[in-house]
């Protein structure tokens, strides 16, 4: 059965490096998602991404992150200067078909950042 | 934005016993509404879900319940068995996806 791989599936970062975390969607879906859980807390949304832009973020989303499909099967988030508050594990998704309405969202296994 | 509420935080049962888990969302333009089953160290897995056009679906031993006009929806599993342990998120979804807090349901032998 298809599904969504992250690398890696823990990073380790001093505060104020940057990070990338890796997503290869399932391969025919065509909508991609980032969400976070910050320990013990729910999940977040982040963004959402279609066609080479973002379709909705978050309040969250600010301008330390940024979002690239850099070639046809990976997905990045990439954090530029990474604060102690950014430690949580971040979820890629994707779906066939959305994000309005939405429809099924399948999530990868998560890369828990955790920054010192 | 939307904002969901779920309620138990908790919940712990005897095995074959029914577990009910309630969601109230506050977005009236909120039109799918997907329950996810998270395990410990896993990411969440898409369980059930159900549109707005929809009161009720059901597969196997777990439903799910709208009610648009009240803006709540609710998951029912029954013969609930040790392996439903795990961590029971409801989102709704418009334009973006909010989640709930989390039911840990625990299912005692």
């Amino acid at each position: 059965e298809p599904e969504v791989t992250q690398t890696p599936s823990h990073q380790v970062t001093q505060m104020g490096q940057e990070v990338i975390l890796r997503c290869v969607p399932i391969s025919n879906h065509l909508y991609f998602y980032w969400y976070r859980q910050i320990l013990g807390q729910k999940v977040e949304f982040l963004v959402s991404f279609y066609n080479n832009e973002i379709s909705e973020k978050s309040e969250i989303f600010d301008d330390q992150f940024s979002v690239e499909r850099p070639d046809g099967s990976n997905f990045t988030l990439k954090i530029r200067s990474t604060k102690l508050e950014d430690s949580a594990m971040y979820f890629c998704a994707s779906s066939a078909f959305g994000p309005k309405p939405a429809y099924e969202q399948y999530f990868g296994p998560g890369t828990r950042l955790t920054v010192t | 934005g939307e904002n969901v509420e779920q309620h138990p935080s908790t919940l712990s049962v005897q095995e074959g016993d029914s577990a009910v888990i309630k969601c109230t969302y506050s977005d009236s333009a909120s039109n799918y509404f997907p329950w996810y089953k998270q395990e410990l160290g896993k990411g969440p897995q898409l369980i059930i879900d159900i549109r707005s056009n929809v009161g009720e679906k059901k597969d196997q031993r777990i439903a799910v319940t709208l009610n648009k006009t009240a803006k709540h929806f609710s998951l029912h599993i029954t013969e609930t068995q040790p392996e439903d342990s795990a961590v029971y998120f409801c989102a709704a979804s418009g334009d973006d996806m909010r989640f709930g807090a989390g039911t840990r349901l625990t299912v005692k032998p």
